[in-house]
């Protein structure tokens, strides 16, 4: 069965500084890997997604994410943070293209951004 | 454009009653799904749908209810909650093309008593 860990509960950042938030996963074969963003009291936002080709995948806001195969990884990067993102960032996977609907979704990485 | 809308926003239940989570989409998207969002555990799937007619459990489907008599309409039903059930609930959809991002509402807030 497919699984996701965001290691980190809360992360606190300054405003300018640089985000990571992490994200292991746990799957046979060739995962499909989608990361989300949610502001309070709304649903969420797809930032971005990975599929195959380039393991470097740019998403909206500025941010990134990095598709590492040999450590189960896709963690997420925004180089200098905003006061508007914080929010709960969900890190996703789906088992194939057919099934990427059914996607497994980490418990979610709470971020406070410091003025 | 309405996307994915969630009625009520807000619900609080007795033990033992019943309600429905409406969920619509005006998108024409064929597959739409529910979700279940509890701390620390991320979004639960509860049950989805590929098409009209036709829907399947997903990971946490006991105590829910789903049908799927058209496109635009999924909704949840609660036959008789338990506050186990307390959670925020999200509907989903999307088209079923490999590039097609998941369309979330804005959720409904459930409280069991």
């Amino acid at each position: 069965a497919q699984s996701v860990t965001q290691p980190d509960i809360h992360i606190t950042v300054s405003e300018g500084a640089s985000l990571e938030l992490r994200c292991n996963y746990s799957y046979g074969a060739t995962p499909y890997l989608f990361w989300y963003v949610q502001s309070p009291g709304q649903g969420l936002q797809l930032l971005l997604k990975y599929f195959s080709g380039d393991t470097l995948v740019q998403g909206i806001k500025g941010f990134e994410a990095e598709f590492k195969r040999s450590q189960s990884s896709f963690n997420l990067r925004k180089p200098s943070v905003h006061w508007s993102d914080a929010a709960e960032y969900f890190c996703a996977v789906g088992a194939s293209k057919a099934a990427g609907n059914k996607l497994t979704f980490g418990g979610g990485t709470r971020v406070l951004v410091k003025p | 454009n309405a996307g994915v809308t969630q009625t009520p926003k807000f619900q609080v239940l007795k033990t033992g009653q019943s309600m429905t989570l409406q969920c619509a989409q005006d998108m024409n998207h064929e597959y739409m799904s529910w979700y279940r969002q509890d701390p620390g555990m991320g979004l639960r799937l509860i049950h989805y749908s590929v098409g009209a007619g036709i829907t399947d459990q997903g990971e946490v489907p006991n105590g829910y209810n789903v049908s799927r008599s058209t496109t635009e309409d999924f909704p949840l039903r609660l036959l008789s909650a338990a506050p186990s059930q307390t959670s925020v609930y999200f509907c989903a959809s999307r088209k079923t093309g490999r590039n097609s991002p998941l369309h979330f509402g804005n959720g409904t807030r459930l409280t069991v008593t």
